[in-house]
């Protein structure tokens, strides 16, 4: 079972320029989520999805979008990248409200110079 | 001020220590309680969850909460290798996982 799905695993990017990061499931959660780790700040919520068509901004939403068109993907866009966003990305995804786990991707480490 | 706290470690203990990981929170509207297990370089993954106050043990580990303190603990009994990981603390005011905080994580190392 591939679960969530992560590409790509590893990025360098120059600052400046635009980066879509792509997550996609096969557990037709309705609800998902785009998380940041920084060391010593923890996950951090940056954008999450109730339903496919819906989305609404987490805790950091600055300089990141979301789309969510159908139940399966939600993909993340940094419309003009800088330093600050290095970090490790991670999708997860939910059933939704009634289910408090979260599963989460592999992770997507961005690096922006 | 965070509204979880959690013991920042890292912790080393031998193979077969017992391990107490905690955090502490101060949102009184929190009811549900999760830990994660994250192994390097991969993502975390649900290792207990709690509702409410209480105990509740699944093999060698024990999950605590103590609402009236405001503080949890994750036991891990006979401490194995294969547990050397970094250990989220997360909770949430309802049955919704996108309302989640996590703690920044104890990142625990066993060693044979």
């Amino acid at each position: 079972t591939a679960g969530i799905t992560q590409a790509p695993t590893s990025q360098i990017l120059a600052a400046g320029r635009s980066m879509t990061l792509r997550c996609t499931q096969d557990m037709r959660h309705n609800a998902m989520y785009w998380y940041r780790q920084d060391l010593g700040l923890g996950l951090r919520l940056i954008h999450y999805s109730n339903t496919a068509g819906t989305t609404g901004k987490g805790e950091v939403p600055d300089g990141y979008s979301v789309s969510r068109a159908n139940t399966d993907d939600f993909p993340l866009t940094l419309a003009s990248a800088v330093p600050s966003q290095t970090s490790v990305y991670f999708c997860a995804s939910s059933m939704g409200q009634g289910n408090t786990e979260a599963f989460f991707g592999q992770g997507t480490r961005l690096t922006v110079v | 001020q965070k509204e979880v706290e959690q013991d920042p470690g890292p912790l080393s203990v031998p193979e077969g220590a017992i391990v107490s990981l905690n955090c502490t929170y101060s949102n009184s509207a929190f009811q549900y309680f999760m830990w994660y297990r994250q192994y390097s370089r991969k993502g975390p993954e649900l290792l207990m969850y709690t509702y409410s106050s209480g105990n509740k043990e699944d093999g060698r580990f024990t999950a605590q909460v103590d609402k009236s303190s405001k503080y949890i603990s994750l036991f891990i009994r006979d401490s194995q290798p294969s547990d050397s990981a970094t250990y989220l603390c997360a909770m949430t005011p309802d049955t919704n996982a996108g309302k989640s905080t996590f703690g920044d994580g104890t990142t625990l190392t066993v060693k044979p």
